[in-house]
């Protein structure tokens, strides 16, 4: 079945770095979704990516989707106290699953 | 206002007890999805739905069961036999149609099962 490591796991940083997290799949995705959870809530949907080397952007958020489509990333310029939370991919048409997340901490 | 909606926020059962719980959908949405979340980790999928009358086991489907009788309510009961059930469950509607799914989550439900 389809394999999807995100990483990393964790990430601390300081108020005003930039924050990355990745991604990758054993196979090819037809799309891939982005999601951010704040501490104690629930999943929002933030992008979905479909073309091969596709990149959108949200403000300070920069989502990309590999040539192969078989990996993807979310990246945060200048990261804010409200960037806070848990980020998923999330890939799949019917059975959407959702990588481990990558969990952000900002250090004021 | 169009949204999804699960209840109770916090539930408390007594081990050996099954619990079902709710969720329900005003969007018009023919797919809906529950999954579990433990702490610190990530989703994981335990049934989803493409239309009504019809459901898929999901990658950790053993001691829960769900029914979709009406295109608005996907409810899911977790069972006596589900040996780990205090987690965080989140329901979710996407459309289905081309590309892949948008997905709304509801407020999500806390399980306690002492």
């Amino acid at each position: 079945g389809q394999q999807v490591m995100q990483i990393p796991q964790y990430q601390h940083v300081q108020e005003g770095e930039d924050f990355t997290t990745y991604c990758n799949s054993s196979t090819t995705l037809s799309n891939i979704q982005w999601y951010k959870q704040r501490p104690g809530g629930h999943p929002v949907f933030l992008i979905q990516l479909v073309k091969s080397g596709e990149v959108k952007k949200q403000k300070r958020l920069t989502f990309q989707f590999g040539e192969a489509k078989k990996n993807s990333s979310l990246h945060i310029t200048a990261t804010q106290t409200t960037d806070v939370g848990t980020y998923f991919c999330g890939f799949g048409n019917e059975k959407l699953t959702f990588g481990t997340g990558t969990r952000l901490t900002i250090i004021p | 206002d169009g949204g999804i909606t699960q209840s109770p926020k916090y539930l408390f059962r007594k081990e050996g007890q099954n619990v079902t719980l709710s969720c329900e959908q005003n969007l018009n949405h023919d797919a809906m999805y529950w999954y579990r979340q433990d702490p610190g980790q990530g989703l994981r999928l335990i049934y989803y739905s493409q239309i009504v009358n019809d459901f898929q086991k999901g990658d950790i489907a053993e001691g829960y069961s769900v029914s979709r009788e009406k295109k608005e309510s996907f409810p899911l009961t977790v069972t006596s036999a589900q040996k780990n059930p205090t987690a965080f469950y989140l329901c979710a509607s996407s459309i289905v149609g081309t590309g892949g799914p948008e997905a709304f989550f509801g407020q999500g439900t806390r399980l306690t099962v002492v």
